[in-house]
């Protein structure tokens, strides 16, 4: 069965710094889709990123990157340049390839605040 | 173009009820996905429709329901509401049933059962 592991309930990083949140999975299968995506109080889920599990390169998007290491199933989310409008939750989900279905498998949540 | 719509935003309803919520995708968007968000916990997975047929289904028992229209807007019916149904309900689309489709969710319909 598919888990994804966000270990940090909650992180603080100053404006204008970069913060890493963290996410683990567990998958045994080979073909895997990876996603981090925000959710302000509005309540929205926010696309931000995606990586495939065949992608050699690590996924870029903007301010955010995804620290992709296969091996240790691990997939991190960088955020650099911290704004405070970057303040909210922060899943990690992961889609798995095998089943037909498009279901993302999602984390408890990382709760970031931007300290001015 | 508009995103994905969701309604209404916000219900309360008395358990033994039922009631249906409502979803449209992204225009282009064949496939739509329901998820149930209880408070403080991430979302977890209902239904997929695609092509009006059920791709998937999530671990819910079977007073959940949903379909998918010709236009592909879906619903998703709930009966015999419970107190733990409460909970922030999402929709999302994506352009393929499978594969690299990033999901675009929708704003969610926040149910309260009294």
């Amino acid at each position: 069965a598919q888990k994804i592991t966000q270990t940090q309930p909650g992180m603080f990083v100053q404006e204008k710094e970069a913060v890493t949140l963290d996410c683990t999975y567990d998958t045994s299968d080979q073909s895997y889709g990876l996603f981090w995506y925000k959710q302000p109080s509005s309540g929205e889920m926010i696309f931000l990123i995606y990586q495939g599990s065949y992608d050699e390169q690590n996924a870029t998007e903007g301010r955010y990157s995804l620290n992709f290491q296969k091996a240790r199933k691990s997939a991190n989310l960088v955020i650099s340049a911290s704004q405070l409008g970057d303040s909210a939750m922060y899943f990690c989900a992961m889609r798995d390839d095998q089943t037909g279905a498009n279901n993302l498998f999602f984390g408890t949540g990382t709760r970031l605040t931007v300290i001015p | 173009d508009a995103g994905v719509t969701q309604s209404p935003t916000h219900l309360i309803k008395t358990r033994g009820q039922h009631v249906t919520l409502r979803c449209s995708p992204i225009s282009g968007h064949k496939s739509v996905s329901w998820y149930q968000q209880v408070l403080g916990q991430g979302p977890q997975f209902i239904f997929q429709y695609y092509e009006k047929e059920e791709r998937g289904r999530g671990n819910f028992p079977d007073r959940f329901s949903a379909r998918q229209f010709p236009n592909y807007s879906s619903e998703l019916n709930v009966n015999a509401l419970l107190l733990g149904d409460s909970a922030l309900y999402l929709c999302a689309s994506s352009y393929i049933g499978q594969g690299a489709g990033e999901q675009y969710f929708g704003p969610g319909t926040r149910l309260t059962v009294t």
